[in-house]
């Protein structure tokens, strides 16, 4: 099956630092990605699709300056969060989906700790 | 909102025993999705069931979907302890996009 790997797995770092993760597809080429939040115990809030070479459409009440995304290829998209808080702690997953995009393939995740 | 419910929100079962998973949406869609996700991990996609099917089977796993309910169910037959983990429904709506809406999903705890 498809293969989305995700970078780095957890990262813990001070506040007022940004964070950049990476989300990248290994064995296809992704024309869509999304970008997901995840509280424990709780499911998965969409913040932001992005589709290779234009502007991530963000979902409502998600800060694009806050989040900054980027999806310069077909097999890489990354999640800058910027001056980063400890609300802004949780467990991001990427997904990517091929040109069909039925199904989607999803990263292992990076937990976020800030301090 | 497209957001799906899954009901129950914990399950609790002895090894063997079946378990269902039940998932609800609020507008017509194109596809619903069955997603299990283990502690701390992304999420594994199992089952792909379109409008226009009724039931799919893969392995241990059977999905349903009745469109005029509006809801689908997951049976995990024969269960093991490593079945143990969350499982997630997401539902994308008909009309051309597919980007899905999940809903909060169903711990399920599988004892040996």
């Amino acid at each position: 099956g498809a293969v989305v790997s995700q970078h780095p797995s957890w990262v813990i770092c001070k506040s007022g630092t940004s964070v950049k993760i990476e989300c990248r597809s290994l064995d296809f080429q992704a024309t869509t990605m999304f970008w997901y939040r995840q509280f424990p115990k709780q499911s998965l809030m969409l913040m932001a699709t992005s589709n290779e070479g234009s502007k991530a459409t963000y979902e409502q009440g998600v800060e694009k300056d806050k989040f900054l995304i980027n999806h310069a290829s077909l097999t890489l998209s990354t999640l800058t969060v910027t001056s980063a808080h400890p609300e802004d702690s949780s467990f991001y997953i990427c997904s990517a989906s091929s040109t069909s995009g039925e199904t989607q393939y999803f990263g292992p995740g990076t937990r976020l700790l800030v301090l | 909102s497209q957001q799906g419910e899954e009901d129950p929100q914990a399950l609790s079962i002895q090894e063997g025993e079946n378990a269902t998973m039940n998932c609800s949406y609020k507008t017509s869609i194109n596809n619903l999705q069955w997603y299990r996700q283990n502690s701390g991990r992304g999420l594994v996609h199992l089952i792909l069931i379109r409008s226009n099917e009724r039931e799919k089977h893969s392995g241990r796993l059977r999905v349903t979907l009745d469109t005029s309910k509006k809801s689908s169910s997951l049976l995990i037959t024969a269960s093991r302890a490593a079945d143990t983990a969350s499982y997630f429904c997401a539902s994308s709506p008909s009309g051309g996009s597919y980007i899905p809406t999940f809903g909060r999903g169903t711990s399920l705890i599988v004892h040996p």
